[in-house]
Formats: structure tokens, C-alpha cells, sequence
């Protein structure tokens, strides 16, 4: 069981560039939470998915962030026209349902907007 | 507004100290407490507590929630380098959906030998 994987580790984009991130969950993983942490801040809740549904996205900026858990392949967490102000650590975590026990979480995306 | 406030932010200690990590919580319709080790990547899971009063142990760790003085600690003894890490605390509540984490800041845990 590889864990939740993301990719790329670290990505680099000029600001205006659109950044996607991927997650793929657990093996027998349903759930898939993204969620945001800043320089010296704890993480952020962004959005929470099942497969080809958003259950709670309260935590997702309104405007040029938008995810998805499509049938097949990993959750995407897009970012449009991407500012110096997105640049963090974007973690994914799995779980199956309500058990925060497993709440397992991947090794995250570095994001810098340059 | 739901928080979860750690302290310290930050502590060096010495290995063999040890070490004791507080998290304090305004949250609605508490559920569970759990607390993370991240080290350079994927924070990894210690404990989830949701009764007062029971302490859990894994090893050298160990924590304990006090739900009517609203808070938890994490005690660490005999610490190791290996230890150094950022402590994570999180809160979930009932009436969020489930996956909404609430989390601490952390407390930066530095280890020297």
C-alpha cells in the first residue's frame, strides 16, 4: 500500500499560470480532504470530495480555486491565474468514512509562485 | 469562530528532557482531538481523543483531554532527536462535515543531544 501520493513534490509557476496538484488516496480510500498550509501557520481545511462529488468546500478561496474527484484518477486541486499568496504546502489526506484514525495524509505539494 | 490555539509555538530541550505540549479549544459540538507528528512532509498520525480523563500511550508518548476544561497535552519523556518535529493538534466537530479539521499552529519540538 503506497499511501496517499501527491505530485509533483514541489512545483514552480510564474504568477498568471494555472497550478494542478493531484492526489491519489489510499488504496480502498473514499475521501479525499485537501488542505492548505501557510509559512508558519497550522493547515487550513480547503475542501473535502468523494468520488465525483464535493461534500464541503467552505474552506476553498471563491474565486480561481476550484477540485475534483472524478470516477477514475486522482482528485486535482486546480489553481487559475495563480498570485505570490498561493504559495504554500498543499497536503491531501484520505480516509475511509468518519474515521479520523485513518485519516492518512500524503507528503504534500510546494507551491511558489515567483 | 472555532480555534485551537497550541503552546508553546516553539521549544529546545535536551535529549533525555522531558517535554510536555498543551492544546486549548473553543470549538461548537466538540467530537474528537487528535494530535500529528509532521516532520519534513506528511504529518502522521498519534492519537485521537475523545473521552476525558483516559490517557493514551504509544511508547514514549502519551496524551490525555480534559473536555470540561477544554484542552489536551501531549507529553513526551526521555526525548530523543528524533523527536524534533512540529506537533500538530486538530479538533473535529460534530455538525461540520466530517474531513473539516481545525488545527493548532503547532509547536516546533527541537531535540539537541
Amino acid at each position: 500500500n503506497a499511501g496517499v501520493m501527491q505530485n509533483p513534490r514541489h512545483l514552480v509557476r510564474r504568477r498568471g499560470q494555472e497550478a494542478r496538484l493531484r492526489c491519489s488516496p489510499m488504496k480502498g480510500h473514499s475521501h479525499v480532504y485537501w488542505y492548505r498550509q501557510l509559512p508558519e501557520e497550522g493547515l487550513k481545511f480547503m475542501v473535502y470530495l468523494q468520488k465525483e462529488n464535493i461534500i464541503d468546500e467552505s474552506g476553498m478561496p471563491k474565486e480561481r480555486f476550484s477540485a475534483e474527484f472524478p470516477k477514475e484518477g486522482p482528485s486535482i486541486l486546480r489553481i487559475q491565474q495563480v498570485v505570490r499568496g498561493d504559495s504554500a504546502a498543499y497536503f491531501c489526506a484520505s480516509s475511509t468514512l468518519g474515521h479520523f484514525g485513518g485519516y492518512t495524509f500524503g507528503s504534500g505539494t510546494r507551491l511558489t509562485v515567483v | 469562530e472555532d480555534k485551537v490555539v497550541q503552546s508553546p509555538l516553539s521549544l529546545v530541550v535536551h535529549e533525555g528532557d522531558t517535554v510536555t505540549l498543551n492544546c486549548s479549544y473553543e470549538v461548537t459540538n466538540f467530537r474528537s482531538l487528535l494530535w500529528y507528528k509532521q516532520e519534513k512532509k506528511a504529518p502522521t498520525f498519534l492519537f485521537m481523543l475523545t473521552s476525558s480523563g483516559i490517557e493514551k500511550k504509544s511508547g514514549r508518548l502519551s496524551s490525555i483531554l480534559d473536555k470540561k476544561e477544554l484542552f489536551s497535552i501531549l507529553n513526551i519523556t526521555a526525548t530523543q532527536t528524533g523527536d524534533s518535529a512540529i506537533y500538530l493538534c486538530a479538533v473535529e466537530a460534530y455538525g461540520g462535515s466530517q474531513g473539516n479539521l481545525i488545527f493548532g499552529k503547532g509547536t516546533k519540538l527541537s531535540v539537541k543531544p
